[in-house]
């Protein structure tokens, strides 16, 4: 089946970094996503990685993903109010090379 | 070209009412996607076209609901007799596939329409 799970809320200090997680169900799946929502604003694809990588690193963005498990994780570096938001986990199905299955989405809020 | 458009932004209609979306995808992009998104849960995929072709259809898209792109451009999607299980945020992407655009399938999502059945 397709699924892709992750928990709703996550709250963390100013400065201290973030790690959303999230777990998918499809084995098969090509590209694994992290977009993120704001209100009043539309999605917006933070990274992506290849099924066929461990790891990849943009500035303060680190995504782990372990084939074996099927978690994939987002890491946000020195979390500041900006980054305030919501955070969509997302897959591409191995039954379809266009469409995106979306988790729930993890609320990210930042205590000062 | 500032991005993925859609009008109208908001919607408000009474129940068995008929109403239509149009989605302005980036200009170069070939491929264009609907999506609902309900409250606290993420997008839904429903359809997407490439070029003018529909070629995919979720089964959440009852015979109540068509889309069109007729010129491979803009796309409509629209909601026949409307019931107030249709209120939801309706998301519309567009992407570049194949040549030199790699294989990530990048979606450009819309600020989307919110649809509220009264």
């Amino acid at each position: 089946g397709e699924d892709v799970e992750q928990s709703l809320f996550l709250s963390v200090r100013e400065g201290d970094s973030s790690v959303i997680n999230c777990t998918y169900t499809d084995s098969s799946s090509t590209y694994l996503y992290w977009y993120k929502q704001e209100p009043g604003a539309g999605l917006q694809l933070l990274t992506y990685i290849f099924s066929n990588m461990d790891m990849k690193q943009d500035q303060r963005l680190t995504v782990l993903l372990n084939k074996k498990d099927k978690h994939l994780s987002l890491r946000i570096a020195d979390t500041q109010t900006g980054d305030s938001a919501i955070y969509f986990c997302a897959e591409t199905p191995h039954s379809s090379a266009s469409k995106i299955i979306f988790g729930s989405g993890t609320r990210l809020s930042i205590r000062p | 070209d500032t991005g993925v458009s859609q009008d109208p932004r908001h919607k408000i209609t009474k129940r068995g009412q008929n109403v239509t979306f149009r989605c302005d995808p980036i200009s170069e992009h070939n491929r264009l996607y609907w999506y609902r998104q309900t409250l606290g849960q993420g997008p839904e995929f429903l359809t997407y076209f490439q070029n003018e072709a529909q070629l995919e259809k979720s089964r959440l898209l009852s015979d109540r609901f068509s889309a069109e792109r007729p010129k491979g451009s803009f796309s409509t999607l629209e909601i026949q007799r409307t019931e107030q299980g249709d209120s939801a945020m309706y998301l519309c992407a567009s992407s570049l596939v194949g040549g030199s655009a790699g294989g990530q399938n990048e979606q450009f999502f819309g600020p989307g329409t919110r649809l509220t059945v009264l």
